[in-house]
């Protein structure tokens, strides 16, 4: 019974390179979140996902970062023509549909990426 | 916005010690509070979810408190052991469970 599945683990890019980070929530879980930690700092909400949805993108910088959550397939956080401040740990965290839901995330263990 | 702030930042205390932490948010439109423990290299695992003033919850020798009137949780460990090193998060939820805004978290350390 797998957890949060994220892949990457590390990603290094170089200025203006696009980084796509995945995750694959837990099985039976329909929303997905994305959380960043900064260097020195808490985890920030970034975006809010269901199937097929964006629900809550306001976290996400208005530029360059965009999330997707297809019917098919993992959720994708994807980050244009990066710079050195998006240098961060980007975690996923999954839910049950509403009706299971006691508000508890299950987190995966997080995409670090480096950009030199 | 939902502001939660965590005190102490970090803590070090000798095995065997009970300890306790803060969690402070608004008391205005609360939904639930959540707490959870963040080894090093692993990821966040949720310990308690909290939504009634007065609540109190339990697992083992990790106990929690919520005073939504006052805005506050405390976490409390007792007898600490060195595998309780860790960072522990609050993070508030607003109505549907649609976000957790999370605390800075208190980075806790255990010496043998």
């Amino acid at each position: 019974n797998a957890g949060v599945m994220q892949n990457p683990r590390h990603l290094v890019r170089r200025r203006g390179q696009e980084a796509r980070l995945r995750c694959s929530p837990m099985k039976g879980h329909s929303h997905v979140y994305w959380y960043r930690q900064l260097p020195e700092e808490g985890l920030k909400f970034m975006v809010y996902l269901q199937k097929e949805n964006i629900i809550d993108e306001s976290g996400m910088p208005k530029e360059r970062f965009s999330a997707e959550f297809p019917k098919e397939g993992p959720s994708i956080l994807r980050i244009q023509q990066v710079v050195r401040g998006d240098s961060a740990a980007y975690f996923c965290a999954s839910s049950p549909p509403n009706r299971f839901n006691t508000g508890e995330l299950f987190f995966g263990e997080g995409s670090r990426l480096t950009v030199l | 916005i939902l502001n939660v702030e965590q005190s102490p930042q970090s803590l070090h205390v000798q095995e065997g010690d009970s300890t306790n932490f803060t969690c402070s948010f608004p008391s205005s439109n609360f939904y639930a509070l959540h707490w959870y423990r963040w080894e090093t290299a692993k990821s966040p695992e949720a310990l308690f979810v909290m939504t009634l003033n007065g609540d109190e919850k339990k697992k083992g020798r990790i106990s929690a408190t919520l005073n939504t009137k006052e805005g506050y949780s405390y976490l409390y460990i007792k007898g600490s052991q060195p595998e309780d090193s860790a960072t522990y998060l609050c993070a508030l939820t607003n109505t549907g469970f649609q976000k957790l805004v999370f605390g800075t978290g208190t980075r806790l350390l255990v010496s043998p």
